[in-house]
Order: C-alpha cells, then structure tokens, then sequence
C-alpha cells in the first residue's frame, strides 16, 4: 500500500525556521496537505493543494512541492506552533487518502 | 459556521457492533463528499472510510474493508459509520471531516469535527 514518510521529530528555537519534509512515490502527480494537531484538539487544515493557505492560516507556514517531496515550511516559529504535522496526499489513483505518520514539532 | 458533530462511541467487546453517527451543520450536506479518520491512543492519523454526495462512490481502507459500512442520509444532515466484528485495533478516536466538493474522496479535509471515541476491550 502507499505510504507517506515524516520525519518523527524537528526542534527549532523560537523566531526559527522549522521545515517539515513528506515524502511519497505520487507526489509528482498529486497534491500534498498539511494538518496542524495540537493535544486534545482536532486536526486543523493549514495547506492543501501544495501551496495554498486557508483563510485564518497565518503567513508564516508555506507549503511547496518538488518531486517526491512536499514541505511544510514555518517561518519565524512561535511557542503556539509547537504541535504534529501531518501530511496527507491521496495515492497515484485519486481514490485514497493516505496520511503521513506525523512529525511533532518542538519548539525549545 | 460549520459544525460537524460525532457521537456514538463507546465501550465495547471484540466481535460486537457499533454505529457512529456524525452531525453536520451550517454548510449544503449534499454537495460535499465526507469522510471518517481514525486516531488510535497516542499515535497518527488514519483514513478510514469516505463517500461521494450521493452515496455512488463508498471507499475503505483495507483494514477496514468488509467489516465497517459508511452512509449518509442527506435529508437529515447525518454521516455514519456501521462498525461490525470490531477488534482491538480499533480502539480509536473516529473524526468526520467535511471533503472539498461532491465527488472528491482524495481531496483534503476541512473541517474536522472533535471526535468520539471508540474503545473495544475484553
């Protein structure tokens, strides 16, 4: 079956810049998403079709997709960020969602 | 502002049944395909199950495939998932999410609603 990779971890010190990195055979050919999930809360959207913001989403998090990796990239990180991150993309068909396993950002 | 609500979860034995119900609010039901996510205790996410607007698409993750059934009912605003022979494995927290238009199940997901949780124990 299609998997996504994460990274398990990333530590960034505050005003930094975290980047999250996914990896999967069909990125080339589908478009990655972004979820933020803080404990005891819901997963919220932060970036779909690769580089697109939802309307509240601030500036600082910015998606980009080359090759068979997607990132999440987080500008100027801030005490608030420190969260998982979850990729997800669907597989070569379109019919599935896979998610990453997810990558808890620290932020020192 | 959309709201999407889960309930029906529980304490139950492997093999038994249960039926999660899902909410939905403030935003047309029936021009959005849905879609249920699983978080086991402590670790990621899972998709699990998804469906187009009306009904003619129904897609399973091959964990689930052939023992959960995922329905709506568009005149009443309601996602559900029927969970049959259920396992260990499946203790879960199960999320609905809202998919992005009536026929999309690989699209992204938002919102999400906050959950039930689902626990199968001997």
């Amino acid at each position: 079956s299609y998997e996504l990779t994460q990274p398990p971890s990333v530590s960034v010190s505050p005003g930094q810049t975290a980047i999250i990195t996914c990896s999967g055979d069909a990125l080339p050919k589908q478009y990655a998403y972004w979820y933020q999930q803080k404990p005891g809360q819901a997963p919220v959207l932060v970036i779909y079709k690769d580089t697109e913001r939802p309307s509240g989403i601030p500036e600082r998090f910015l998606g980009s997709s080359s090759g068979t990796t997607a990132t999440l990239t987080i500008s100027g990180v801030q005490a608030e960020d420190e969260a998982d991150y979850y990729c997800q993309s669907p597989d070569i068909s379109g019919t599935y969602a896979v998610f990453g396993g997810g990558t808890q950002l620290t932020v020192l | 502002e959309v709201q999407l609500v889960e309930s029906g979860g529980d304490l139950t034995q492997p093999g038994r049944s249960l039926r999660l119900s899902c909410a939905a609010s403030g935003f047309t039901f029936d021009d959005y395909a849905m879609h249920w996510v699983r978080q086991a205790p402590g670790k990621g996410l899972e998709w699990v199950s998804s469906i187009t607007w009306n009904s003619d698409t129904l897609v399973y993750a091959d964990s689930v495939k052939g023992r959960f059934t995922i329905s709506r009912d568009n005149a009443k605003n309601v996602l559900y998932l029927q969970m049959d022979s259920l396992r260990l494995e499946d203790t879960a927290l199960y999320y609905c999410a809202k998919g992005v238009d009536t026929v999309t199940t690989g699209g992204w997901f938002d919102p999400w609603g906050q959950g039930t949780l689902v626990t199968v124990s001997s």
